[in-house]
């Protein structure tokens, strides 16, 4: 079946512009992840979904960061005002459930903030 | 905290083996593996739970020391697929059992 998909895969913007960040999940899955991935480091959990609850946003970085997830499906991450040290590649993830469960990664979108 | 990884990188050739470890300096509830190709999605290896479950790959072991909050991935007899950066990302006791921490990786070269 399909797996995660993100959109763009590249993004390069000016900074102080505004992104939006785009994933769709595996059908199906009721948890969705997003994660952060800068050069050479691990990833860094931004947000997290579970169905109709409140999302749990104590990973985002700033105010800048927001992201909302609409019908339990397709979620959007979006960065305002984008700074260079946004610059990174941001992963969305979902799992069957949530909990301790298995992640399945999209391939991510890589963002350049010149 | 993240947890830290050892070692950093490893250069193997085929048929060689390898231990990748994930310390934490705070009580888990469990430990994810992962693996990384470049320009890739992060895939699944395996969980490790407290009190000895596993989720995972039948050609991957990886053991989980609940008192030394260590965890050990073993790749035996390595192919050249194993080449990529490995993940281990940590669920706290006592914390959100979603959240995972990863640590900053383990590059694996795996040369003919």
């Amino acid at each position: 079946g399909a797996g995660v998909s993100q959109s763009p895969s590249n993004k390069v913007t000016e900074k102080g512009k505004d992104v939006e960040l785009r994933c769709d999940p595996i059908s199906g899955h009721t948890a969705l992840y997003w994660y952060r991935q800068s050069l050479g480091q691990g990833l860094e959990f931004l947000i997290y979904f579970q169905g109709n609850s409140a999302p749990d946003k104590s990973g985002l970085p700033s105010d800048r960061f927001s992201a909302e997830r609409t019908g339990g499906s397709v979620s959007t991450l979006t960065i305002q005002r984008t700074q260079q040290e946004d610059s990174a590649v941001y992963l969305c993830a979902s799992s069957p459930s949530g909990g301790v469960d298995t992640q399945y990664f999209g391939p991510g979108t890589r963002l350049t903030v010149l | 905290q993240q947890p830290v990884q050892s070692p950093q990188a490893v250069i193997l050739r085929e048929g060689e083996d390898a231990v990748i470890n994930c310390s934490s300096s705070k009580a888990l509830y469990s430990v994810h593996w992962y693996r990384q190709k470049h320009g890739e999605a992060p895939v699944f290896l395996m969980i490790l739970l407290k009190g000895g479950e596993q989720k995972g790959h039948e050609k991957i072991s990886a053991s989980f020391n609940e008192k030394k909050q260590q965890s050990s991935l073993y790749l035996t007899a390595s192919q050249l697929s194993y080449s990529g950066t490995y993940f281990c990302g940590t669920v706290y006791s006592g914390g959100s059992n979603y959240k995972l921490t990863f640590g900053k990786g383990t590059l694996l070269t795996v040369n003919p």
